[in-house]
């Protein structure tokens, strides 16, 4: 019963940089988020994909491209990473729009 | 006006308190209403789901949606240590709308 796993948990980035987060549910769900969670500023949405093969653009999506590479598996991807970027990373998944949310346990990413 | 409001705190009460956490929201369109209570370093996780006015029960958890106030509530009645939490409210407009907007969360201390 892993529910949902993003890997890795903690990353330390220079600007200019480049990485993948990962995402993976095992609930057979079929909607997947995206959301940065900063102090004082609470969870915001960067991207979504509603089901398999779509994905749309959330509060904050510039900086960010993401990919859903199956049902299972989406991913947040930093093309140039800046100091803005440092925040608390969660990935969740749910049946669909309106049912509730499963979170991963976070990747915390500081870009120095 | 941000679109959902909610008292930061932090909130501390004595253990065996009954606790009383609230938000406000602008955006009539909302129907479905949500608690998620997160500890420390960890991920979001569903406490309760309610849709359109009403209450709903679950153990020690009361949750309250008034929609004509646009006011949503959570009560905890006999309060543990374990509570000890930030706890977000969240709420969507329901089918097709995949951005769940959360407030920013309240911290809450029970205290033996």
């Amino acid at each position: 019963n892993a529910g949902v796993t993003q890997t890795p948990k903690f990353q330390v980035l220079k600007t200019g940089q480049s990485m993948t987060l990962q995402c993976a549910q095992d609930m057979n769900h079929n909607s997947m988020y995206w959301y940065r969670q900063d102090p004082g500023m609470g969870l915001r949405l960067i991207y979504y994909s509603a089901s398999e093969g779509t994905t749309d653009k959330g509060e904050v999506p510039n900086g960010y491209n993401v990919s859903r590479l199956n049902k299972r598996e989406f991913s947040l991807r930093l093309e140039s990473a800046a100091p803005s970027q440092t925040s608390v990373y969660f990935c969740a998944s749910s049946v669909g729009s309106v049912s509730g949310y499963t979170f991963g346990s976070g990747t915390r990413l500081t870009v120095v | 006006q941000k679109e959902v409001e909610q008292d930061p705190g932090p909130l501390s009460v004595p253990e065996g308190a009954i606790v009383s956490l609230n938000c406000t929201y602008s955006n009539s369109a909302f129907q479905y209403f949500m608690w998620y209570r997160q500890y420390s370093r960890k991920g979001p996780e569903l406490l309760m789901y309610t849709y359109s006015s009403g209450n709903k029960e679950d153990g020690r958890f009361t949750a309250q949606v008034d929609k004509s106030s646009k006011y949503i509530s959570l009560f905890i009645r006999d309060s543990q240590p374990s509570d000890s939490a930030t706890y977000l409210c969240a709420m969507s407009a329901g089918a097709g709308s995949y951005q769940l907007t959360f407030g920013k969360g309240t911290k809450l201390s029970v205290i033996p």
